[in-house]
């Protein structure tokens, strides 16, 4: 059966530190992966895809994730935080059925 | 290109009551699924429609329904309002089914009292 597994529910950085939210997956065929964020009382929004092209996506926002076979991860990270990152991450499965994971809530320090 | 519209954005209702959520896809957009969030439970899938008929059904009660039309709007129903029900409802839309590429809404803000 396919999942997704967001490996912390909450990250809290320093503004100007590096970001990383983490997500595996289990899949028995190459799956599509997508990161959403979604900022307080509003829908969420598409971050990035991963669509078996290239192992590196780059998404909006200067997020990008690495897609690992053999890690079965699909890491969000970003080089800088900024205030505005502040917000809930989904990663997200995407198939017959699309398959959301719990959610990490990223707080950023001023 | 209008994105995802989703009416009433606020709602008031007490128990025992029903509501009517409505979604207006983007354009072009065919496939329409509903999302529960609440802080307890996260976001939970409710159902997706293809092309007026449901394609996948998420573990919930008969209470919660929902249909599409021709023009791709959706509308989704809960009856018999329970307190358990308030929560933020979430409509996506995407050109196909399976993608896992959605464009969603945001979102109606339900609150049963």
């Amino acid at each position: 059966a396919q999942s997704v597994t967001q490996l912390d529910s909450h990250v809290s950085v320093s503004e100007g530190t590096p970001v990383l939210l983490r997500c595996n997956y289990s899949s028995s065929y190459s799956p599509s992966l997508f990161w959403y964020v979604q900022h307080p009382n509003k829908g969420l929004q598409l971050l990035l895809k991963y669509t078996s092209a290239a192992t590196l996506v780059k998404g909006i926002n200067g997020f990008e994730a690495e897609f690992k076979k053999s890690e079965t991860s699909f890491h969000l990270t970003k080089p800088s935080a900024h205030m505005s990152d502040a917000a809930e991450y989904f990663c997200v499965f995407g198939g017959f059925k699309t398959i959301f994971g719990a959610g990490t809530r990223l707080f950023v320090k001023a | 290109k209008a994105g995802v519209t989703q009416t009433p954005r606020y709602l008031i209702k007490t128990r025992g009551q029903q509501v009517t959520l409505s979604c207006s896809p983007i354009s072009g957009h065919r496939s329409v699924s509903w999302y529960q969030q609440t802080p307890g439970q996260g976001l939970q899938f409710l159902f997706e429609y293809f092309s007026e008929t449901q394609r996948n059904k998420g573990n919930f009660p008969g209470r919660f329904s929902g249909r599409q039309f021709s023009n791709s709007r959706s509308e989704m129903n809960v009856s018999t309002l329970e307190l358990g029900d308030s929560a933020l409802y979430l409509c996506a839309s995407s050109p196909g089914v399976g993608t896992g590429e959605l464009f969603f809404g945001e979102g109606s803000r339900l609150t049963v009292l």
